[in-house]
């Protein structure tokens, strides 16, 4: 069965330090994998997706990266956090092709002080 | 421009007694609908789908109902159980190009039943 990772569980920084969150996943090959936020009393905001290794698509400008440097591997980046970073960072991984649901990792609650 | 609506914050119900969960959406070119449930601090879990070809999917206690010419869909939960209280996010997917691996999700509704 796979299973997807993604660490750390909470994270506080302080503004203008970099931040790094991983993830992967285990019990599949070729994923399309993704980055979402989950901001205080909103839905779930699409960040980055990638369809393959060192294939990323940006959905909207930001303070933030991302790379997929293998294949179950996906990086959520930053080399200076602002406070409007602050959220819940939620990694989620689909079977590439055809109408296949989304599964999500149980998230990272980013707090930039 | 919000193309997933659900314009119910929060809906709360008696155990035992059906949840009916709604969305709408502006957006034509979706073809493809998902229901998730998310509990406090912890990622959304995929609950039941249905695509456009279809008016109905049920999966146990769970059902989604798709109006494509009121471009509307509903999840209904029969019959509800405490352990269902929870967020639950309506998401679709279009069928464009680029955007056929993007999931576009609503607010949210919270789900509380009631023992």
């Amino acid at each position: 069965s796979q299973t997807i990772h993604q660490w750390p569980a909470t994270l506080v920084q302080p503004v203008g330090s970099p931040l790094s969150l991983e993830c992967t996943v285990e019990g599949t090959s070729n994923p399309n994998l993704y980055w979402y936020r989950q901001a205080a009393g909103r839905g779930l905001q699409l960040l980055f997706y990638s369809v393959g290794i060192g294939q990323i698509s940006s959905e909207v400008p930001q303070n933030l990266s991302a790379s997929r440097p293998q294949d179950r591997q996906f990086i959520l980046s930053s080399k200076k956090l602002l406070l409007s970073d602050s959220g819940f960072y939620l990694c989620a991984w689909s079977r590439a092709g055809g109408n296949s649901p989304l599964h999500f990792g149980n998230g990272t609650r980013l707090t930039v002080t | 421009d919000q193309q997933v609506k659900q314009n119910s914050p929060s809906l709360s119900v008696q155990e035992g007694r059906i949840s009916i969960l709604n969305c709408d959406y502006t957006n034509s070119m979706f073809d493809y609908f998902l229901w998730y449930k998310k509990y406090p601090a912890e990622g959304p879990t995929f609950l039941i789908s249905i695509s456009s070809i279809k008016d109905k999917n049920e999966d146990g206690r769970f059902t989604v109902f798709l109006n494509k010419s009121a471009k509307h869909l509903s999840l209904h939960i029969v019959p509800s159980q405490p352990g269902d209280s929870a967020v639950y996010f309506c998401a679709a997917r279009g069928n464009s190009g680029g955007s056929n691996y993007k999931l576009t999700f609503g607010k949210g509704t919270l789900l509380t039943v009631n023992p």
